[in-house]
């Protein structure tokens, strides 16, 4: 079943204009994170955004917040005031926590992408 | 001094033959991921290595082999390429979340293989 869900394909803005990038998740772990990520046509990946789903607050970071609407399971990221510099893939990822040999780690899962095009 | 570096950037192959991606981080991190990411962007996460020791292996094929020689460096070794390889492998890093961070993945910046 897919955990990270983004509807959008592609999206379009324009320059100066607010942006916002869908994300709905599953899970029953009570302890969880969401991230968002940018890839740009140049292929790195870069983060962007964090939320842990016992934070009370939306987090935000610069242009970029994410609303968190814990009883929804979404993560959508709203990207304010866009530049043409924002044109990229944009992923919303989830990390459950898991243990192996005593051990707890992070393993990201990644919803399919969202293109988002910023329009002069 | 790039934090995650892999190599080869660019790898161009025949069918049938073995390639390795060798990928360094220099952060300290204890976890260190393979990734696969398709000609339709989807990322999907390959292996997991935690101090050396493999803790996650996502059902792929056995024809991959991951390798830690130590926490700092995971290679991906490839046996008997086919077409459906040719992809982006990132290799990325975290540290253990819960310990005042949010556990992100920081990645390389991607090897683009090519299997012809």
């Amino acid at each position: 079943a897919q955990k990270i869900t983004q509807t959008q394909p592609g999206m379009f803005v324009q320059e100066k204009e607010a942006v916002t990038l869908d994300c709905t998740y599953d899970t029953s772990d009570p302890s969880y994170g969401l991230f968002w990520y940018k890839q740009p046509s140049s292929g790195e990946m870069i983060f962007l955004i964090y939320q842990g789903s016992y934070d009370q607050q939306n987090a935000t970071e610069g242009r970029y917040s994410l609303n968190f609407q814990k009883a929804r399971k979404s993560a959508n990221l709203v990207i304010s005031a866009s530049q043409l510099g924002d044109s990229a893939m944009y992923f919303c990822a989830m990390r459950e926590l898991a243990n192996a040999g005593g051990t707890s780690y992070g393993k990201l899962t990644f919803g399919q992408g969202t293109i988002l095009t910023v329009h002069p | 001094d790039t934090a995650v570096s892999q190599t080869p950037k660019y790898l161009v192959t025949q069918m049938g033959n073995d390639k390795s991606i060798k990928c360094e981080q220099n952060l300290g991190h204890d976890t260190m991921y393979w990734y696969k990411q398709d000609s339709k962007k989807f990322l999907k996460i390959m292996f997991s290595y935690n101090n050396k020791e493999l803790i996650i292996n996502e059902t792929v094929p056995n024809r991959f082999s991951p390798k830690s020689p130590d926490k700092a460096h995971l290679n991906l070794h490839i046996n008997s390429l086919e077409l459906g390889d040719s992809a982006v492998y990132f290799c990325a890093s975290s540290p253990i979340p819960g310990q005042g961070n949010t556990g992100e993945l920081f990645f390389g910046e991607g090897s683009r293989l090519t299997v012809l």
